[in-house]
């Protein structure tokens, strides 16, 4: 079982829906990121947190220590946002294997 | 304040042969790591670097080396190529912090190709 689990794999959406992607850690942590991958391969950091919740913009954020578990969540889904995203851990740092969004207009 | 940039972004090399790709780290950055990213999967970590002096590395053989700089720019060497080296390499950099650890930044990545 891998280290850092997300789910879904693959999510295709309408433009305008309410996205979840989740992800399950099994290792002890002091912060999860949450980054985006452009194709051509580019990663631009989203949030990185070790409690609570963050929000930016359309993005939110969420993390529950105690279960082991983040979400990201995206309101008004846009094309755009069509990317993979991809949780990692710290301090040793694994990531998980992403999800790939894909919003149709 | 300049951002992460990694040369060359592109490269094709044969099988037995040797790579060296380049990483210069964000301003005011002194960590910085290197992963590697096959084709559909995420990143896995190769090693970093803190004040040139490896300190963490992932599960990959000793082909895979590498240095920092004193101005905290970094080199990811290949030795002995192998087809299953072909994935694209991404470099982070990420300030020190006390008591925990900074945001990553990324590069573009490098991709390799070995045939």
């Amino acid at each position: 079982k891998n280290e850092v689990e997300q789910s879904p794999q693959n999510l295709t959406a309408q433009e305008g829906e309410f996205i979840t992607i989740n992800c399950s850690y099994s290792v002890g942590i002091s912060a999860l990121h949450w980054l985006q991958q452009h194709p051509g391969g580019g990663i631009v950091s989203l949030f990185m947190l070790s409690s609570g919740k963050k929000k930016h913009g359309r993005l939110i954020a969420t993390i529950n220590i105690q279960e082991k578990h983040s979400s990201l969540h995206i309101t008004a889904s846009h094309p755009r946002d069509s990317a993979v995203y991809i949780c990692a851990v710290y301090d040793k740092i694994i990531f998980g294997k992403g999800t790939r969004l894909h919003i149709l207009p | 304040e300049t951002g992460v940039t990694q040369s060359p972004t592109h490269l094709i090399k044969t099988r037995g042969q040797q790579v060296t790709l380049r990483c210069s780290s964000q301003s005011g950055h002194n960590t910085v790591s290197w992963y590697q990213q096959a084709l559909g999967q995420g990143p896995q970590f190769i090693f970093q670097y803190y004040r040139e002096e490896e300190n963490g590395r992932g599960n990959f053989p000793p082909r895979f080396s590498g240095l920092q700089f004193p101005n905290y720019s970094s080199e990811l060497n290949v030795n002995a190529l192998e087809l299953d080296d072909s994935a694209l390499y991404l470099c982070a950099s990420r300030p020190r912090l006390a008591g925990g650890s900074g945001e990553l930044f990324f590069g573009e990545g490098s991709r390799l190709t070995v045939l």
